[in-house]
Parts: C-alpha cells; sequence; structure tokens
C-alpha cells in the first residue's frame, strides 16, 4: 500500500489567500486525522473522522478553519483566510476501526507570508 | 487534563552508548501508550503500542516498557541511523481515537 498521502508537500502563500490541503487516507481506514505541528505546541490533534463524518473538531483554532472528507478516499482541511500564524507543518493521519494506531502522512509544510 | 511530559527534551550519545527516554503521562486512564519516531520533514513513524503496565515491546535496538505512570524506550548501542526525534503518545480512555502527544526527545547518535 502507498501509505497516507498529502498534497501539496510545500505551499507558500500571501495573508489573505485561500490554502486547501488534500489527504488521501490508506485504503480500508475509516477513521482519518488532521494535526498540526509547530515548535512551540508540538503535535496538536485538529479534527477527526469515521467513516466520512466529522467526529470531534474541538481542535480547530477558529472559524478560518474547515476540513470535509467527501468520499473514505478524499479529505481536505481549508484555511480562509490564511494568517501568518497558520504556518506550521499539516499532518494527516489514518486508522482502521480495529486499532488505535494511526499512520501518518509526510506533511504538508505551510508559510504564510 | 491530559498531559504528556517527554524528557530529555534533547539527548546526544556515541555510537553505541544505551540510554533511556522518559514519558510521564497523566490521563484519565490509559488505552494505549504509543512511540513514534520521526525523522526530519517527514512525519512520524509507527514504532510501538503498550496497553497495560508491565508490558514490553522490542524491535531491533529499541525497546519500550510501561508502568501506571510512565513509559521508557531504551536504546541499546544505538548506531547514527537511530538519530530521529521519538514521540510518544498517549490515548486516555475517555478520548476515543484522541492521542495526546508529548513534545518529544531529539536523539542524536555520533559516529
Amino acid at each position: 500500500d502507498a501509505g497516507v498521502i498529502q498534497s501539496p508537500r510545500h505551499e507558500v502563500t500571501e495573508m489573505g489567500q485561500e490554502v486547501t490541503l488534500r489527504c488521501k487516507p490508506i485504503s480500508g481506514h475509516d477513521y482519518l486525522f488532521w494535526y498540526r505541528q509547530t515548535m512551540m505546541r508540538g503535535l496538536e490533534l485538529l479534527i477527526y473522522f469515521n467513516n466520512n463524518v466529522p467526529i470531534d473538531d474541538s481542535g480547530m483554532p477558529e472559524d478560518r478553519f474547515s476540513a470535509k472528507m467527501p468520499n473514505a478516499s478524499f479529505s481536505t482541511l481549508k484555511i480562509q483566510p490564511s494568517e501568518p500564524r497558520d504556518s506550521a507543518v499539516y499532518f494527516c493521519a489514518s486508522s482502521f476501526g480495529g486499532s488505535e494506531t494511526q499512520y501518518f502522512g509526510p506533511g504538508t509544510r505551510l508559510l504564510v507570508l | 487534563e491530559d498531559q504528556v511530559t517527554q524528557s530529555p527534551e534533547a539527548l546526544r550519545l556515541q555510537e553505541g552508548e544505551s540510554s533511556s527516554l522518559n514519558c510521564s503521562y497523566t490521563v484519565s486512564g490509559l488505552r494505549g501508550l504509543f512511540w513514534y519516531r520521526q525523522d526530519p520533514g517527514k512525519g512520524p513513524e509507527f514504532l510501538f503500542t503498550l496497553y497495560s503496565a508491565g508490558e514490553e515491546k522490542e524491535k531491533e535496538r529499541l525497546k519500550a516498557t510501561l508502568t501506571k505512570k510512565e513509559s521508557f524506550l531504551h536504546i541499546t548501542a544505538p548506531k547514527p541511523e537511530d538519530s530521529a526525534t521519538y514521540l510518544c503518545a498517549a490515548n486516555p480512555s475517555g478520548s476515543a481515537r484522541q492521542l495526546t502527544f508529548g513534545s518529544g526527545t531529539q536523539l542524536t547518535v555520533l559516529p
């Protein structure tokens, strides 16, 4: 299996622009997680889905962030409008129902100027 | 509040010099304790899951152990390729699938 796939790997944008990050989970996995990693705060869970349904979005920092999972093989995390403090590495992870083990993608490094 | 604390923040070892990394957790019940390895510019790579006090798991030069308050990652005769950041995470019993991560230990093994 190819593992969790994320795109783009790097994104540089200007403050106020919309940013869309994409994730393809491992085939057969029914849980999908979005994390943000910064030096100051480490790895933080933003939101997670089960069977394409958002279960807990309490980690989403504010209304500028939204996430969707239209089908079992695709999810997006959108930031609109973006701000410099959103600069971080965003990871997607997936797991299947029989295990709590999460498998991470390579991440998207976002820089908002 | 659930909390995971890792120490030390950074560790430099000579090749072959064994040591241990510590992960202390304060959570409302523990469903699982996870160790991950993260290389620069990459996502965390799963290493181990521990479920109950006294449990041990091994993989090559790494051995993870678990007590009721903390977990240790023992590294025996490390090699330069073991250099990475090691993250631990706790899955509290009341949190379904959420993992609470520690801030990591950055390990450097010098040849």
